[in-house]
């Protein structure tokens, strides 16, 4: 069964600073891996997906890696501003070519000015 | 800009009355998500939909919740009876080429 775990749950930076969110999954056999945003009081926003076969996406501040062998992903955020407090939440399909996914527990991020 | 909607945004009720939580997927998506949030619980998948029919309902209690889609507009997720342990804030995603675009969610309390 897999399981999605995130590590850590909160963190609190200054602004400015470059920092890194952690995504485990006990199950290899994933397809993609997706990265969303969630707000406090909204819906969750995909940021990134990576596919399988990639090791790694960019979207303009944000990196977000995959290594399947030791099942984990990071999220990489470049110069931290305080608009990026949010919760980060990454996400795997259930099972192999499936559409419904397995959400981790998420990392709540402060960013202070 | 192409959104999911979601009616209505709050909604407190009784325990015992029946509740319609109601989804508008983006035009063109072909699949559809129902999701519970809870700060216990996390994020759960209750149902999906591809092409308007149920694929999995597998994560919904079914003595009381039924999730159905009368058309590609709309997805309609209901409880009854509703209890107060169905007190959670329930999503509606729509999803196209892997990405699920959320809703901004029902935030639903049971008294």
């Amino acid at each position: 069964k897999q399981e999605v775990t995130q590590i850590p749950a909160a963190l609190s930076v200054p602004e400015g600073e470059n920092l890194v969110l952690n995504c485990s999954f006990t199950d290899s056999a994933i397809y993609n891996l997706q990265w969303f945003r969630q707000d406090p009081g909204k819906g969750l926003t995909s940021l990134l997906l990576i596919q399988s076969s990639q090791r790694e996406q960019t979207s303009g501040r944000l990196n977000a890696s995959l290594d399947k062998s030791s099942g984990r992903s990071t999220l990489y955020i470049a110069a931290s501003q305080p608009g990026d407090s949010a919760t980060y939440l990454c996400a795997v399909p259930r099972s192999y070519n499936t559409d419904k996914l397995i959400f981790g527990t998420g990392t709540r991020l402060q960013v202070f000015p | 800009d192409a959104r999911v909607t979601q009616t209505p945004r709050h909604k407190v009720t009784e325990m015992g009355q029946e509740v319609t939580m109601r989804c508008q997927p983006i035009l063109g998506h072909n699949t559809v998500f129902w999701y519970r949030q809870t700060m216990m619980q996390g994020l759960e998948l209750l149902a999906y939909f591809r092409n308007r029919a149920p694929l999995d309902d597998s994560g919904m209690p079914k003595d009381r919740f039924s999730a159905e889609m009368p058309d590609a507009t709309l997805a309609t997720l209901k409880i009854q009876p509703s209890e107060p342990r169905d007190s959670a804030v329930y999503f509606c995603a729509s999803g196209f080429n892997e990405t699920q675009y959320f809703g901004p969610g029902t935030r639903l309390l049971v008294l």
